[in-house]
């Protein structure tokens, strides 16, 4: 069965400051999918990455940055320059099997402070 | 692209009535439509797969005769919580996707049961 681990239940930053959302997932799958999902206070769950697990280049979107690692089975997720808007929960879901359906982490709560 | 409409955003209701809850795609066919379940601080769970004219497949320790999943259309799915009690008060999310495209979410629906 599938897992996905979000170690850091909550991470408390200052404007401006680098963070980094780690993410680790098990699978025996050989093919699967890993994505980013943003929720904030509003509920709506925002889709920011899909990477499929052929595809090991990181990828940099704005002020948002993915490293996904197949060695080590994780898929970090960096936000540079953190604004207060980005204070949100944040998911890391997993995506494999003959279904695809989805298994989410634990979600990392990220409040930035003025 | 790739929107999800939810109907209602939130609903009260009293103890023993039925809820239904829509879900739209938008913009896009959705060839299956998934059923998810949040409660407060916590992630999501997911409660049954739909694919358009098909029955509902329930994940291990839904009960199917008390949340009905009806996927009538290519653009819509219905949840009607039957015989509500407070317990089934939550966020019910639902997402929509078509063919192996990623999982679009709907923004959610408010159930308190009073």
């Amino acid at each position: 069965a599938q897992k996905v681990t979000q170690a850091q239940t909550e991470i408390s930053v200052v404007e401006k400051e680098d963070v980094t959302l780690d993410c680790v997932y098990e699978t025996r799958d050989t093919t699967y999918y890993l994505f980013w999902y943003k929720q904030p206070p509003s509920g709506e769950l925002v889709f920011l990455i899909r990477r499929n697990s052929f595809d090991e280049q990181n990828e940099i979107s704005g002020r948002y940055s993915w490293n996904f690692q197949k060695s080590t089975s994780s898929f970090n997720f960096t936000i540079t320059a953190s604004q207060v808007v980005d204070s949100a929960v944040y998911f890391c879901v997993f995506s494999g099997g003959s279904n695809y359906k989805l298994t989410f982490g634990k979600g990392t709560l990220l409040t930035v402070n003025p | 692209g790739a929107v999800v409409s939810q109907h209602p955003s939130w609903v009260i209701c009293k103890s023993g009535t039925s809820v239904k809850i829509e879900c739209r795609s938008l913009d896009f066919q959705a060839t299956t439509m998934f059923w998810y379940r949040q409660f407060p601080k916590q992630s999501l769970m997911l409660m049954a797969t739909s694919n358009e004219g098909s029955k509902a497949t329930y994940e291990q320790g839904v009960e199917k005769d008390k949340f009905l999943i009806n996927h009538a259309s290519l653009t819509l799915s219905t949840l009607t919580v039957t015989s509500a009690h407070p317990e089934d008060s939550s966020f019910y999310i639902c997402s929509a996707r078509q063919g192996a495209s990623p999982q679009y979410f709907g923004p959610g629906t408010r159930l308190t049961v009073l």
